[in-house]
């Protein structure tokens, strides 16, 4: 089984700086993807970002960017010019695709906090 | 265009009950997956629909069991519960295997008193 593993159960920011989450994730697959979800007070995850590891440019989108390191089979989140509505937990996530489906594996989250 | 919408947002059951939970996927999207997400955890995977049958299943005994309806919501049913089932359900859809990754609706909190 693929486990996935938030070393960070909480962090803390202050507004307009950077701030670096970490995942590592164990497998012995070649093909697969990676996320970070975000999960606001109002529990609905949010797809922040994605990576497929056969790639090996790294993922941005914005504010958000990935240090995707598939030897050592790391995957961490940099948020930059952090915002209040960042606040929230943060899930990095691994899939794999199968034949008979897919699923995702979550780690256990890192809360962050974004103060002003 | 409507997300993936789920009920009812909260609900309370004695241990032993059975509950039913409902899940209608974002426009467009025909796989169906369900997520136990306990008290400060990560989400786990229940189970995966396509085309009305399940695909993959985690590891979750039979009391849970769900179906998938022709226009592609879903419903997840729970028998004999356990207070350990006390936990935020998220449903999350995606059209074919999700591999550009899912999106969720805002869960159903079930308590188990």
């Amino acid at each position: 089984a693929q486990t996935v593993t938030q070393s960070q159960p909480e962090m803390s920011v202050q507004e307009a700086e950077t701030v670096t989450l970490s995942c590592t994730y164990d497998t012995s697959e070649n093909n697969y993807y990676l996320f970070w979800y975000k999960q606001p007070p109002s529990r609905q995850m949010i797809l922040v970002i994605r990576q497929e590891a056969y790639k090996q440019q790294n993922a941005t989108e914005n504010r958000f960017s990935v240090n995707f390191q598939k030897a050592a089979k790391s995957f961490s989140l940099k948020i930059s010019d952090s915002q209040l509505g960042d606040t929230a937990m943060y899930f990095c996530a691994f899939m794999k695709p199968l034949k008979g489906g897919y699923a995702l594996n979550f780690g256990k989250g890192t809360s962050l906090l974004v103060t002003p | 265009d409507a997300g993936v919408t789920q009920s009812p947002t909260h609900l309370i059951k004695t241990r032993g009950q059975q509950v039913t939970l409902r899940c209608s996927p974002k426009s467009g999207h025909d796989t169906v997956s369900w997520y136990q997400q306990a008290l400060g955890q990560g989400p786990q995977f229940i189970f995966q629909y396509y085309e009305e049958e399940e695909r993959q299943r985690g590891n979750f005994p039979d009391r849970f069991s769900g179906h998938q309806f022709p226009n592609y919501s879903s419903e997840l049913n729970v028998n004999a519960l356990l207070l350990g089932d006390s936990a935020l359900y998220l449903c999350a859809s995606s059209y074919g295997a999700g591999g550009y990754g899912y999106t969720f609706g805002s869960g159903t909190r079930l308590t188990v008193v």
